[in-house]
């Protein structure tokens, strides 16, 4: 059974980095096809990928978010981190970790997906 | 990055309808998009991947189906369950970008 669970801080002030935490149980980031995926949706709008990290330890980012991301593993405890750098108000939203499966000729796609955290930016 | 544009934006149906929902990217992407449900306040739900592949446990009254340009979501005999938010995403290439959302709406 695949689980994912952020954590983090709630609010942070602008100009600050966030740093979110997935928690992961169910699966190994190092096995083929794995992968742990970042997405973002402010209050009443819709969803937005940030960032996908490979078994093989491939990153791919938004290129809408100009070069503030960076995912990280660590592999021994089951978790992959996202920091986001310069955070501003409109960066407030709720944060989720998705686990992203593989198949052949399917490519990745999302199927379990943590509860999600809502980060607040204001001073 | 490839744009996904989702219509309606959101519609009202009833209990038992059939509800259709189109999805449209600005650039090929094959057959890599995937359909998603999301109620109010709670984490988004995988339905479908690989445009009309059902992922487990999904009822079947939901299919997809599509391929390049143009996908489609089709709810048969939509439940009390069903009302929600839905968002298709393409997976062709990074960054997976999603549709802006269909709110579906009890009429």
């Amino acid at each position: 059974q695949i689980t994912l669970k952020e954590s983090g801080p709630t609010l942070v002030k602008p100009t600050q980095t966030l740093t979110l935490t997935c928690t992961f149980s169910g699966f190994s980031l190092s096995t083929y096809g794995m992968g742990v995926g970042w997405v973002r949706q402010p209050p009443g709008k819709a969803l937005e990928w940030l960032a996908l990290l490979y078994w093989d330890d491939d990153r791919r980012y938004s290129p809408s978010l100009k070069g503030r991301l960076t995912i990280t593993k660590d592999t021994s405890n089951s978790q992959v981190v996202l920091t986001v750098s310069d955070m501003d108000p409109v960066d407030t939203a709720t944060y989720y970790c998705a686990h992203s499966a593989h198949a052949d000729y399917v490519g990745y796609y999302f199927d379990y997906w943590g509860q999600g955290t809502l980060v607040t930016v204001s001073s | 990055d490839i744009q996904m544009t989702q219509s309606p934006s959101s519609l009202s149906a009833s209990v038992g309808d059939r509800v259709t929902i189109t999805c449209r990217s600005s650039q090929y992407t094959g057959t890599r998009l995937n359909w998603f449900q999301q109620i109010a306040g709670k984490a988004p739900k995988l339905l479908i991947f690989a445009a009309s592949t059902l992922h487990t446990g999904v009822p079947s009254r939901f299919s997809g189906s599509g391929a390049e340009t143009e996908f489609t979501l089709t709810i048969n005999s939509l439940q009390p369950e069903d009302f929600a938010t839905y968002y298709c995403q393409q997976s062709y290439s990074t960054p997976h970008t999603f549709g802006q959302g269909t709110k579906v709406e009890i009429k």
